[in-house]
């Protein structure tokens, strides 16, 4: 299994929307809408932000959204805050009960 | 509420293993698959297994297979899981993770996190 892709970093000015990134294959992107986004800042855990694809878990601001096109998947934040930077990473189904996480994005709001 | 309590952190020496736990709290272990997933320094996500603690089935990343071992004690509801034949690269934060799941479906996406566990292999 390989490490979905996504841009090794993006940077926004607040207020501003940014969309990041992740290229799989046919094999998992491409075929299951089974992709997640996760949000995790410096020493903390990781939060999950979109399932699915595009669904957005209770208490995670509307201003995150997430789809999907072919093999690649793709996460928006609209109106930027400085609360959003973060690393961002996909993740997806790949089939034979495994997940494949993406090399991980750096968000810098300006 | 949910919570996923994992051990503490681990200093080993390359060659030897580790195990570490996660207890889970807040709901029904047995109703909801437990991932691990590793962060070695500044890098990124890395899924390593998961394991069904209703049956005990693992499921391992090609990578691992050989090396690691995903166990789980219902009647304490914690899941474990052990790394052997350590080497430096093994140097990471682990973390435990829960699996969504409903009426019998599970939808690949982890909702709850451990606080992670930092093994150091070092000589």
């Amino acid at each position: 299994q390989s490490a979905l892709t996504q841009p090794a970093s993006v940077s926004g000015s607040p207020g501003q929307s940014i969309t990041i990134s992740c290229t799989g294959t046919s094999s998992d992107v491409g075929t299951f809408n089974l992709v997640s986004w996760y949000q995790q800042h410096p020493a903390k855990a990781p939060k999950l932000m979109i399932s699915e694809v595009s669904k957005r878990p209770s208490g995670v601001s509307d201003r995150f959204s997430g789809s999907k096109s072919g093999n690649t998947a793709s996460l928006t934040i609209s109106g930027l805050q400085a609360e959003d930077e973060a690393d961002y990473y996909c993740c997806s189904y790949a089939g034979s009960n495994t997940l494949v996480f993406g090399g991980g994005t750096k968000l810098t709001v300006l | 509420q949910v919570q996923l309590v994992q051990s503490g952190a681990e200093v080993k020496k390359p060659g030897a293993s580790v195990k570490v736990s996660c207890k889970a709290s807040g709901y029904t272990f047995t109703d909801y698959f437990i991932h691990w997933v590793r962060q070695a320094p500044g890098q990124g996500l890395e899924w390593m297994g998961r394991i069904n603690p209703n049956n005990g089935g693992p499921n391992y990343a090609q990578k691992f297979q050989g090396r690691v071992t995903m166990t789980r004690d219902t009647s304490i509801s914690t899941a474990y899981m052990e790394l052997s034949r350590l080497r430096s690269d093994d140097t990471a934060v682990y973390y435990c993770a829960r699996e969504y799941c409903s009426r019998g479906r599970c939808y690949s996406f982890l909702d709850y996190w451990g606080q992670g566990t930092l093994v150091t292999v070092s000589s």
